[in-house]
This record gives C-alpha cells, structure tokens and sequence, in this order.
C-alpha cells in the first residue's frame, strides 16, 4: 500500500527565505506526483504535476523535483512572500489508482 | 477555476439520519471523486467514478454510498450519520484520471451531533 509521507508538519520562515518542502513515498512504481496548495477553509490547488519519466518542473518561484527510485520529491519556493502562506500537499499516482495524499506542510512566511 | 459546485456548504445533522452531499461540475470530466478531510489523517479517498453508473470504492468507504446517474453530477450517501463522519468533504474532477490535474472543488463541511 502506497504511503506518502511529508515532512515538516509545518514551518514558519521569515519572507525572502528559499524554502524547501520534502514529500516521500513508499511504492517507486508511480506513474505521477502531483504538488496542491490549500489556503485555510479552501479546496485544493494543483501547483505542478511531475509525470515518472520527468526530474522536475517549474512554475514562477515554485519548482519541484522528483527521485523516483529513492521516492522522494521536494518543492522549492524562492523568495518566500507572505502570500505563500498556506498547506502544501504531495500527492501521487500509480496510473489508474485515485491519487494517495500526503498529510501536508503548513507553511507560514512572517513578513 | 473549474467549474465544480458542491452542495451544501455546511450542514449539521444528527446521529443516524440520512445525508447527501451533491458534486456538480460543468468541465464534462470523465471522472469524480469524493475525499474526506480529518485532522492527523489528511485526505483520504470514499469513492470515486469513472463514468456514468461506474463507482469504485476507495480507503474510508465504509458507511457511505455514491451514484452518478448523469456525467455531470456525483452524490455522496451517508446511510445513518455517526459523529465519526464529522468531517470537511472534498469533490475533485479530472479528465483522465489521477495521470492528468485534478480539480477540487470548496468543501462540504459536515457536523453530525
């Protein structure tokens, strides 16, 4: 059974900071993993989607890689902005099967 | 955004009556899922759909029930309402499957005292 792990629970960073979130799991047959952003008392957000064959992908400030065979997966924030401000989750897939969560990283930027 | 409506927002109910939660999407995505949301639990997958009166269950299903008996709309069945399915529920769509982004819609708060 598939089991995604993130770590940390949560981080307070001062704004400007680069930050990295970490996400692994246990199964390295996957076929994707996906990063989401959840504001408070909002649904989720997808952010990037890394396909199995892929190392990494950017978008803005945000870029995530992907080590399938050691199964893990980081996301790197630069210049970290108040507005950043949220939980971020890691989700992956093994093609048909329904994507398994992680718990998630609540992330605070202190301005 | 994607054009996922769920219905209602919040609801309070009490033990052992019956409560549906409705997922509208307009984006005619082939598939639809329901998710809970718990504290020290994250999101854990009902059921989900990948067509029209095709359902599957996922890791929590027990004590829930779906249909989709239109592509647009998946409905969410708690039989008997017990205060273990207090909870934020979440309806997510996706085209092909968990391979492409999946959209989710604003939650279903659900109390059952």
């Amino acid at each position: 059974k598939q089991e995604v792990t993130q770590i940390p629970a949560a981080l307070s960073v001062p704004e400007g900071e680069n930050l990295v979130l970490n996400c692994s799991f246990t199964d390295s047959a996957i076929y994707n993993l996906q990063w989401f952003r959840q504001d408070p008392g909002k649904g989720l957000t997808s952010l990037l989607l890394i396909q199995s064959s892929q190392r990494e992908q950017t978008s803005g400030r945000l870029n995530a890689s992907l080590d399938k065979s050691s199964g893990r997966s980081t996301l790197y924030i630069a210049a970290s902005q108040p507005g950043d401000s949220a939980t971020y989750l890691c989700a992956v897939t093994s093609g048909n099967t329904p994507l398994v969560f992680g718990k998630g990283t609540r992330l605070s930027v202190i301005a | 955004d994607a054009g996922i409506t769920q219905s209602p927002r919040h609801k309070v109910t009490e033990t052992g009556t019956p409560v549906t939660l409705r997922c509208h999407q307009t984006e005619n995505h082939r598939y639809m899922y329901w998710y809970r949301q718990d504290p020290g639990h994250g999101l854990r997958l009902i059921h989900y759909s990948y067509g029209v009166k095709d359902t599957d269950k996922g890791e929590v299903s027990d004590g829930y029930s779906v249909s989709r008996s239109k592509t647009e709309d998946f409905l969410l069945t708690l039989e008997s309402a017990t205060s273990s399915q207090t909870s934020v529920y979440f309806c997510a769509i996706s085209d092909y499957g968990s391979g492409n982004t999946i959209y989710f819609g604003e939650g279903s708060w659900l109390t059952v005292v």
